[in-house]
């Protein structure tokens, strides 16, 4: 069964760090295209940070430059480092598998989701 | 940046009736549409992809259709289970980018 599982996520004051935690199971991180994907409360989906089968990254604009996304195959997990965080980085973070007979930019695999929170 | 717009917002209907939710995008995104189904407190589901493929244990009773820049889910027959806030999500064009989403609920 797949199964992927966020953790890390915590009250956290601006300016501050954050790593997240997402372990899978079920299937192999290095074989897919694996997300972040954000959730402010009360809101929608917001896409934050992919990184490739081969390792490339790419990051939406309001993360750039402060988030890194990686990934640890011998541990099979897939961390986001959260620098520089706002207020307006408050949200449950969702790990998401990219399509993964195609990796095409939709989810059909989801973690549970860790709560961040920024505030001081 | 592709923007996504759902209409409803908030759509009530009663159990055992028919559900009819749009999704429009800014630009056309081809058939590079995908539905997802979110539950208070749960992560999103896959319900389509490609605008009209029904993910894997999906009901038949949900569909899927449109291209470019239209695109609806039906949902047919209401069930309890079926409540929820739906989004839909275009990935033609980077970055992946979501609707608001449309609340369903129980009239």
């Amino acid at each position: 069964e797949e199964q992927l599982v966020e953790s890390g996520g915590n009250l956290i004051q601006p300016g501050g760090s954050l790593r997240l935690s997402c372990a899978v199971s079920g299937f192999t991180v290095s074989s897919n295209y694996m997300s972040w994907v954000r959730q402010a409360p009360g809101k929608g989906l917001e896409w934050v940070s992919v990184i490739y089968r081969g390792g490339d990254t790419h990051y939406a604009d309001s993360v750039k430059g402060r988030f890194t996304i990686s990934r640890d195959n011998s541990k099979n997990t897939v961390y986001l480092q959260m620098n520089s965080l706002r207020a307006e980085d408050t949200a449950v973070y969702y790990c998401a598998r990219h399509d993964s007979i195609t990796s095409s930019y939709f989810f059909d695999s989801w973690g549970q989701g860790t709560l961040v929170t920024v505030s001081s | 940046e592709i923007v996504m717009t759902q209409s409803p917002a908030t759509l009530s209907v009663s159990p055992g009736e028919r559900a009819t939710l749009s999704c429009r995008a800014s630009q056309s995104v081809r058939s590079y549409l995908a539905w997802y189904q979110q539950k208070p407190g749960q992560p999103p589901r896959l319900l389509f992809y490609g605008a009209s493929t029904r993910a894997t244990a999906v009901p038949a009773r949900f569909s899927g259709s449109g291209s470019g820049t239209e695109f609806t889910l039906t949902i047919n027959s209401l069930q309890s289970e079926d409540f929820a806030v739906y989004y839909c999500q275009q990935y033609n064009i980077w970055p992946p980018t979501f609707g608001q989403g449309t609340n369903v609920e129980i009239k």
